[in-house]
């Protein structure tokens, strides 16, 4: 299996739901990432996992609550989130701190 | 802070002809730089990392340079062709699993 998965392909949300984005990779890849990208812009790092431990967090809003529960899985929960919010949210993995293999993405809209 | 410009927002030529995307970058001396390829609401895709003790690197249609004096890449797409129209995407590796991206050349590739 070479490719990273992610699920659902698009959510709906209200600014009181919870929700959760999954990702997955049986790559064996030590690393994970999750990115946000607003149209016609470049994607922007949220959070790393490196051997399922946060090793990066960049200054995300605690709304934004990312969670490792193996070395294939990483999970981003959602809860009050704003309509600004609204963005493709892409998911990574990489063997080594170099290239990196993306997902196709959750396209997420918050109402 | 590091900043990363792609050249130009978009890019249109003719079937057949070499494009050639630029990337400039201030403030850092990467080890290695990279180019991606994104589709509309897709992740992007790897296509070519190059260090920087590399001048140049190919692959199939595809050459990268990297001149670190400069602090500029060049892409180019060699016989062109409609199926290479997307967003090409420069990412700078800045150290401890952080990459930065340009915001991408979209590229129209017309038959």
């Amino acid at each position: 299996d070479t490719e990273v998965t992610q699920t659902p392909k698009h959510l709906v949300m209200g600014m009181t739901n919870k929700k959760s984005l999954k990702c997955e990779q049986h790559m064996g890849h030590r690393a994970m990432y999750w990115y946000k990208q607003k149209a016609k812009k470049p994607p922007e790092l949220m959070f790393v996992y490196s051997y399922e431990k946060l090793s990066i967090n960049e200054s995300v809003p605690s709304r934004f609550s990312p969670e490792c529960p193996n070395s294939s899985l990483l999970n981003l929960h959602l809860h009050a989130l704003q309509p600004e919010d609204s963005a493709l949210y892409l998911c990574a993995s990489s063997p080594s701190d170099e290239t990196q293999y993306f997902g196709p993405g959750t396209r997420l809209l918050v109402l | 802070s590091q900043k990363i410009e792609q050249n130009s927002e978009a890019l249109n030529i003719q079937e057949g002809k070499t494009a050639t995307l630029t990337c400039n970058y201030t403030n850092y001396s990467p080890a290695y730089l990279q180019w991606y390829r994104q589709d509309p609401g897709r992740g992007p895709v790897f296509l070519l990392l190059i260090r920087e003790n590399e001048k140049e690197k190919r692959k199939e249609r595809l050459k990268v340079t990297f001149d670190t004096t400069l602090k500029q890449s060049l892409f180019h797409i060699t016989a062109s062709q409609p199926a290479d129209s997307a967003t090409y995407l420069c990412a700078l590796y800045t150290g401890g699993f952080k990459t930065i991206f340009g915001a991408g050349t979209r590229l129209f590739v017309k038959a």
